[in-house]
């Protein structure tokens, strides 16, 4: 229950296209869930996050979508460009709790 | 300007040695963490601060042992009863010991077996 289960471990996109990346949770009272960027050698770093009163929350090129009733949610990358190729990494919790519960992260690299 | 310095950033241990890995912050934030990230797998725990002098163990703490006798400081100590020390260890920090902060990272250490 305490799992977020991410997908897929691995992406390869085009310049321009829309990257998805999928994330999955059993526990209903969580209700905080960011998204962080991780480049090479460094430390992940927040990139947006999304509580469940709203379905969609979009920041520039980034936009999480939220679907409460499947327990999913989805972050989108619009428009991909070749400076996008990190690893990315869901994160759930419940609100005001002290620990995420991360997902596996998903590497994607997009080709020029 | 602010952020966290972790040093250093590769680190070798030899058999029964216990090293020491530095996280300083100057973000003056309250809350620091201690996570560890192997190949393939999310970050994982082993210890968080929520106030000086105070700290948690998180999922995984055992072979680990950590300080927090300042704000800006949380080392972090792997002692020769962690079997397994080869990853990459990462410090962050938050305003407040709440999940729904952002938690800001350092650069990491890398910890190798010689």
């Amino acid at each position: 229950q305490q799992q977020v289960k991410q997908s897929p471990q691995s992406l390869i996109v085009q310049k321009g296209g829309i990257s998805i990346i999928n994330c999955a949770y059993e526990n209903t009272a969580f209700d905080y869930f960011p998204w962080y960027q991780q480049f090479p050698g460094k430390g992940p770093a927040l990139l947006i996050a999304i509580r469940p009163d709203v379905s969609e929350k979009k920041e520039g090129r980034f936009t999480i979508s939220f679907n409460k009733s499947a327990k999913q949610f989805s972050l989108h990358i619009m428009d991909s460009q070749p400076g996008d190729s990190a690893t990315y990494f869901c994160a759930a919790s419940p609100d005001s709790n002290y620990q995420l519960i991360w997902g596996a992260g998903t590497k994607l690299i997009i080709k020029p | 300007d602010g952020g966290i310095t972790q040093s250093p950033k590769y680190l070798f241990r030899k058999e029964g040695q216990n090293v020491t890995l530095s996280c300083e912050q100057n973000l003056n934030h309250d809350a620091m963490y201690w996570y560890r990230q192997d190949p393939g797998q999310g970050l994982r725990l082993i210890y968080y601060s929520q106030i000086v002098n105070d700290f948690q163990k998180g999922d995984i703490a055992e072979g680990y042992s950590v300080s927090r006798e300042k704000k800006e400081s949380f080392p972090l100590t792997v002692t020769s009863a962690q079997k397994n020390p080869t990853a990459f260890y990462l410090c962050a920090s938050s305003a407040r010991g709440y999940s729904n902060q952002p938690q800001h990272f350092g650069d990491g250490t890398r910890l190798s077996i010689l």
